[in-house]
């Protein structure tokens, strides 16, 4: 499986946007990158995937590059809601597969 | 009307004492799961059923016992409690892991049992 890095933690003033990267570069051509969070003292949430193509639904955008061993999800007016560690996973959409959690990055939104 | 719910939120028992940990979801998934977050806030995955049959089982003590009486319900039996077992329990569903595809990843988790043994 292919293993993911990201920064442990950043900053982010409310009301601006927020840009999550994450590095994934030994990702196979099956692999899909897919975002949760965890908002502190709740269940993680599943916010978005995508394969090759850029993504958006009304949570956030992922802008995965082109050669797909990067993405970046990208929450367009952060508040302070979305202060949560965020996750960013790789899976194949084979076989009974587990989500495999990482350490995230902690995003703090400040006022 | 809540996805999938737990019951209870909190539980606080003594060691060697047995408890259980009750998950329903009303999403019509297939797949239930129930996770672990320990103090240090690792999510690992403890099983999976499909449609009331276990298909993932990590290297979870035997003191564990899930049980689904349906595909609705995923319930969690753990006796003989150890100081170990406090942490965090969430149980989540999906779309069929057996069918596969990607929506199978997009998990749905319950609020959380906060487990704490004395």
């Amino acid at each position: 499986d292919a293993k993911t890095t990201q920064p442990p933690s950043m900053d982010c003033a409310e009301g601006r946007a927020a840009n999550l990267p994450c590095n994934h570069s030994t990702i196979s051509g099956n692999e899909y990158v897919y975002w949760y969070r965890q908002i502190h003292s709740q269940g993680p949430q599943y916010i978005i995937h995508g394969l090759k193509n850029n993504e958006t639904n009304e949570m956030a955008s992922l802008i995965i590059t082109e050669d797909r061993k990067s993405s970046t999800l990208i929450l367009p007016h952060a508040t302070l809601r979305d202060t949560a560690v965020y996750y960013c996973i790789v899976r194949a959409n084979t076989g009974f597969q587990k989500l495999v959690f990482g350490t995230g990055t902690r995003l703090l939104v400040s006022p | 009307d809540t996805a999938v719910s737990q019951t209870p939120k909190y539980l606080v028992t003594q060691m060697g004492n047995d408890k259980s940990i009750k998950c329903e979801q009303n999403l019509g998934h297939d797949t239930m799961y129930w996770y672990k977050q320990d103090s240090k806030k690792f999510l690992k995955i403890m099983f999976s059923y499909n449609n009331k049959e276990l298909i993932i089982n990590e290297t979870v003590p035997n003191r564990f016992s899930p049980k689904s009486p349906d595909k609705a319900h995923l319930n969690l039996h753990i006796n003989s409690l150890e100081l170990g077992d406090s942490a965090v329990y969430f149980c989540a569903s999906s779309h069929s892991i057996i069918a596969g595809g990607p929506s199978s990843y997009e998990q749905y988790f319950g609020p959380g049992t906060r487990l704490t043994v004395t």
